[in-house]
């Protein structure tokens, strides 16, 4: 599976939109780009996945760029329950979670 | 619709006990499963997963076993705990299938305290 890089916080104020990076340089043909969530001490949420085109569905929007080495999470109007790690993931078969990106929305 | 279940939530146990913890799925069939690892400030560790019966696959070398007697159910095990294996521990189920582009569901996850 390929590897991910993402920062490691950002901030964001409640009501704006979020929008955390994540870049997937060595990315396969075939491998799909999922973004999960993990508030704390709960189990990962699923947020969305694709592979080519970008996609949108009631959590969030998901940009991946033509060549498919970075994408980006859009969170359109975050609130202060949107505070958790998010993990993009480029998987293949199995998920492997990096460290992901502590978001925290403030008031 | 489909439910994954964890139990226990939260445990306790000292240096060299043994430990069983388990996941069930409910509301799907022949789904794959996998128990992973979360220590204290860190990222998911993947340690076993299953495509079905009997049939375990180990990710990383250590102190843990894996067992999947029935089809929705998925048992993590060790004969002796070790300071180490203290965590945040989360099944998880995708469908079985050739594609790759399936969510994985996770379960609420049991905390383990090795004391």
């Amino acid at each position: 599976d390929a590897k991910t890089t993402q920062p490691t916080s950002m901030d964001c104020a409640e009501g704006r939109a979020a929008n955390l990076p994540c870049n997937h340089s060595t990315i396969s043909g075939n491998e799909y780009v999922y973004w999960y969530r993990q508030i704390h001490s709960q189990g990962p949420q699923y947020i969305i996945h694709g592979l080519k085109n970008n996609e949108t569905n009631e959590m969030a929007s998901l940009i991946i760029t033509e060549d498919r080495k970075s994408s980006t999470l859009i969170l359109p109007h975050a609130t202060l329950r949107d505070t958790a790690v998010y993990y993009c993931i480029v998987r293949e078969r199995k998920l492997t979670f990096g460290q992901g990106t502590i978001l925290t929305v403030h008031p | 619709s489909q439910t994954i279940h964890q139990w226990p939530a939260t445990l306790v146990q000292p240096v060299g006990s043994p430990l069983s913890l388990e996941c069930t799925v409910e509301g799907t069939s022949n789904p794959n499963l996998y128990w992973y690892r979360q220590a204290a400030g860190r990222g998911l560790q993947l340690l076993f997963y299953s495509v079905g019966i009997g049939q375990i696959s180990s990710e990383v070398p250590q102190n843990l076993s894996a067992s999947r007697p029935q089809d929705r159910q998925f048992i993590l095990s060790s004969k002796k705990l070790l300071l180490s294996d203290s965590g945040f521990y989360l099944c998880a189920w995708t469908v079985s299938s050739q594609r790759r582009s399936n969510e994985q569901f996770f379960g609420p996850g049991t905390r383990l305290t090795v004391l």
